[in-house]
């Protein structure tokens, strides 16, 4: 059984321009959120979400910042116009439904690199 | 005030000490406690996964959780270099997680 699966590992991008990261959930997971790492900050909760349904964005800024985890395919964190603060390590976690929904797998995480 | 608060350490022990690690909280809406051990540049890894108060045994590893004191602990026995990692608690209202933000620990061989 694959874990959860994040592409890109690394990703550099300019300031202003957008940043598509991506997670494939564990096989027979429903649950995905996003996190953010900054050094001495520790796992910063972004957004929830189960296929097609966003349950949960409170941790997501108001703006430029975006989450989908459509029908079919991988959830996807969308940062447009992304600037240095937004440098930082994108983890995705999945959890399955039903008897332990709140057992969270991570994946490797994307290390986002604004120059 | 943080939701979850840990020690960052760092912590060195030598190979076979007793480690013992903490978090403490405010929230007590918190039923889900939960122990990742995240090496340099991957994921956290689930550890432990605890409900409400009490203890649970894995192999080395203990977790305890003490609602009333808002306190939980993660102790490993016999530590190995192998377990040289940072450590994160986690805690879940049901809704969202929060984790503190880490024990960077070191067993010496």
């Amino acid at each position: 059984n694959a874990g959860v699966m994040q592409n890109p590992r690394h990703l550099v991008r300019r300031r202003g321009q957008e940043a598509r990261l991506r997670c494939s959930p564990m096989k027979g997971h429903s649950h995905v959120y996003w996190y953010r790492q900054l050094p001495e900050e520790g796992l910063k909760f972004m957004v929830y979400l189960q296929k097609e349904n966003i349950i949960d964005e409170s941790g997501m800024p108001k703006e430029r910042f975006s989450a989908e985890f459509p029908k079919e395919g991988p959830s996807i964190l969308r940062i447009q116009q992304v600037v240095r603060g937004d440098s930082a390590a994108y983890f995705c976690a999945s959890s399955p439904q039903g008897l332990y929904p709140y057992e969270q797998y991570f994946g490797p995480g994307t290390r986002l690199t604004v120059t | 005030q943080k939701e979850v608060e840990q020690d960052p350490g760092p912590l060195s022990v030598p190979e076979g000490a007793i480690v013992s690690l903490n978090c403490t909280y405010s929230n007590s809406a918190f039923q889900y406690f939960m122990w990742y051990r995240q090496y340099s540049r991957k994921g956290p890894e689930l550890l432990m996964y605890t409900y409400s108060s009490g203890n649970k045994e894995d192999g080395r590893f203990t977790a305890q959780v003490d609602k009333s004191s808002k306190y939980i602990s993660l102790f490993i026995r016999d530590s190995q270099p192998s377990d040289s990692a940072t450590y994160l608690c986690a805690m879940s209202d049901g809704n969202q997680f929060y984790f503190g933000t880490g024990t960077s620990l070191t067993v010496i061989p």
